[in-house]
């Protein structure tokens, strides 16, 4: 089965930016989608392939898909933006995958 | 506004059954595929099943495969799954999900999630 692969933590310090990896293979021809995870509440979509951003979700969320690596990136980080990071693709399968999930700090 | 809300989650012993319900509002529910997506407190997600608008394609994780079944009822708007043989590795928070697409494939992704539903596998 396919797998994705997240480190599992990052500390960013505010006014940064947070770059988040999801690696798999051949990862870049696929579409990657990732949510969002507030301690106690559920998911959040805030990019969705690749790059694309659903309404209300601040512009400084980026997102971007090549090769074996997916990145999210978070400009200008806020202390509002600490939360679990999860990268999801399909698989070949008609499964979908989830990353690892990645804990974002903000000192 | 769109509204996912489960239930049915508890305590039940090894080898039993569950029976999951999620309540849809806010939109038109036969337009879209739905998923259950689980999560072990302290972990990560893990997708469990999904069915597509009409309830004609359905597609489950390899853990649950042959133990989990994945129904839908258009006319009360409601999803279900139902789970036997539980484990204690099935306990998790229980996600009721709406995928964007009346089928699911590389174009869906999932939006929004309910608040999840409690499943606890103990004897």
């Amino acid at each position: 089965s396919y797998v994705l692969t997240q480190p599992p933590s990052l500390s960013v310090a505010p006014g940064q930016t947070a770059r988040i990896t999801c690696g798999g293979y051949n990862i870049g021809n696929k579409r990657v989608n990732w949510y969002q995870q507030k301690p106690g509440q559920a998911p959040v979509l805030v990019i969705y392939y690749d790059g694309d951003r659903p309404s209300g979700i601040p512009e400084r969320f980026s997102g971007s898909n090549s090769g074996s690596t997916a990145t999210l990136t978070i400009s200008r980080v806020e202390a509002g933006d600490e939360a679990d990071f999860y990268c999801q693709v399909w698989g070949s399968s008609d499964q979908a995958v989830f990353g690892g999930g990645t804990k974002l700090t903000v000192l | 506004e769109v509204q996912l809300v489960e239930s049915g989650g508890g305590l039940v012993q090894p080898g039993r059954s569950l029976r999951l319900t999620c309540a849809a509002s806010g939109f038109t529910f036969d337009d879209h595929a739905m998923h259950w997506v689980r999560q072990t407190p302290g972990k990560g997600l893990e997708w469990v099943a999904v069915i597509s608008w009409q309830g004609g394609y359905t597609e489950y994780a390899d853990s649950v495969k042959g133990r989990f079944s994945i129904s839908r009822d258009n006319a009360k708007n409601s999803l279900h799954l139902q789970m036997n043989s539980l484990r204690p590795d099935d306990a998790a928070l229980y996600y009721c999900v709406r995928d964007t697409l009346g089928v699911p494939g590389r174009s869906s992704y999932f939006d929004p999630w309910g608040q999840g539903t409690l499943v606890s596998v103990s004897s």
